[in-house]
């Protein structure tokens, strides 16, 4: 079935820098991905829709230029928290759309 | 847009008991149904899944209702376990483009207790 890939699955980062988190969709094509942040035993939030070739569309409330997303191939979906603070560090899931919606591993962001 | 309701937000119960999860949605255009479980920092995992021309669907301990008039569907798990013990997430689809783009509800922690 189709696979999504995420990476990395953990990371921990001190406040200032940008951390890149991957999402690759590994046996098909992925036009639309999506990125969702989760706090402990709350849902998952949609941050935005990411579209290949095209600029991602932000939920409200997301910020765009700390949160940036590229989706420059059909495979291939790219997160990055810049300038993290301590606030950004939660667990965030991608996940790619085939005929049906398949979830990546998820991150765990830590910012110290 | 759509807009999914999903009730209770914790639900406790004992090992064997039954556990139903409910929820509701605003669009009548949508007509795909998945539910997801998931646990403690772990993807999502779709575990059943309704279409709108069904009323009813089960695998094993676990099944599915869809009432398209009243626009809600519920989520059942007969003799229940230790290790049903997750977070559930039922959502709405709208099939776009051959595809079907979810929104979800807020998610059910489930405690089962043995």
């Amino acid at each position: 079935g189709a696979v999504v890939s995420q990476h990395p699955s953990w990371v921990i980062c001190k406040s200032g820098t940008s951390v890149k988190i991957e999402c690759r969709s590994l046996d098909f094509q992925a036009t639309t991905m999506f990125w969702y942040r989760q706090f402990p035993k709350q849902s998952l939030m949609l941050m935005a829709t990411s579209n290949e070739g095209s600029k991602a569309t932000y939920e409200q409330g997301v910020e765009k230029d700390k949160f940036l997303i590229n989706h420059a191939s059909l495979t291939l979906s790219t997160l990055t928290v810049t300038s993290a603070h301590p606030e950004d560090s939660s667990f965030y899931i991608c996940s790619a759309l085939d005929r049906w919606t398949v979830f990546g591993n998820g991150t765990r962001l830590t910012v110290t | 847009g759509e807009n999914v309701e999903q009730h209770p937000s914790t639900l406790s119960v004992q090992e064997g008991d039954s556990a139903v999860i409910k929820c509701t949605y605003s669009d009548s255009a949508s007509n795909y149904f998945p539910w997801y479980k998931q646990e403690l920092g772990k993807r999502p995992q779709l575990i059943i899944d309704i279409r709108s021309n069904v009323g009813e669907k089960k695998d094993q301990r676990i099944a599915v209702t869809l009432n398209k008039t009243a626009k809600h569907f519920s989520l059942h798990i007969t003799e229940t376990q230790p290790e049903d013990s997750a977070v559930y997430f039922c959502a709405a689809s709208t099939g776009v483009g051959g595809s079907y783009i979810p929104t979800f509800g807020r998610g059910t922690s489930l405690i089962v207790h043995p």
